[in-house]
């Protein structure tokens, strides 16, 4: 696709289950950031893929979430006992990965409520 | 504290100019950013500066930077309806893959 695409677009569950969300970065995309976006609140850094390194992990909340990127390109973000808090629109953004490329591209986001 | 501090709101008359401000902590920031998100939708870059520089002009877009003060500002000539959104401030530091968002103003454009 032309653009990082995101899925689902809106994640209604209840307290205790686990989600999980989808992003597809745009292709040849090596780098992958997961953010949160609480209302009110900036982007929260949660996770940074690069290639085939070890991610970047140091933004993740609590142990209950988790990504993963397969093959390099499609990620997923896993939460486990969702609670409320958790409530938030997660967003997707991708990169080149170049040193010197600024423009991060970002998907639409899922937006997770937590009843 | 936040690394990266902007207003919250912001309210225009449309045709008017409009300066969002952000101030930011770290001396050793590289790049700094701005984006645009619409409502629904993920964020989108407008515009970028280099620590080295003090202006950059893009059709009715003017980022100022005072390294000085750790003060940037983005000025939208003409505001327009369209223009209205949040509009986020971001840092990147040397050596680092990872920007810094500030918590975004929110432009509201009236007629």
């Amino acid at each position: 696709g032309a653009g990082v695409s995101q899925s689902p677009s809106n994640k209604v569950t209840e307290k205790g289950k686990d989600v999980e969300l989808r992003c597809d970065p745009i292709s040849g995309h090596t780098a992958l950031y997961w953010y949160r976006q609480s209302l009110g609140q900036g982007l929260e850094f949660l996770i940074y893929f690069q290639g085939n390194s070890a991610p970047d992990k140091s933004g993740l909340p609590s142990d209950r979430f988790s990504a993963e990127r397969t093959g390099g390109s499609v990620s997923t973000l896993t939460i486990q006992r969702t609670q409320q808090e958790d409530s938030a629109v997660y967003l997707c953004a991708s990169t080149s990965g170049a040193v010197l490329d600024n423009e991060q591209f970002f998907g639409p986001g899922t937006r997770l409520t937590v009843l | 504290g936040e690394d990266v501090e902007q207003s919250l709101f912001l309210s225009v008359r449309e045709g008017d100019s409009s300066v969002i401000n952000c101030t930011y902590t770290d001396s050793s920031s590289t790049y700094l950013y701005w984006y645009k998100q619409e409502p629904g939708a993920g964020l989108q870059l407008l515009t970028y500066i280099f620590s080295n520089m003090d202006m950059k002009q893009d059709q009715r877009l003017t980022v100022l930077l005072n390294k000085k003060d750790k003060h940037l500002s983005l000025r939208i000539a003409d505001t327009q309806t369209g223009d209205s959104a949040i509009y986020f401030c971001a840092e990147r530091v040397r050596g680092s893959y990872i920007p810094t968002f500030g918590r975004g103003t929110s432009l509201i454009v009236h007629p």
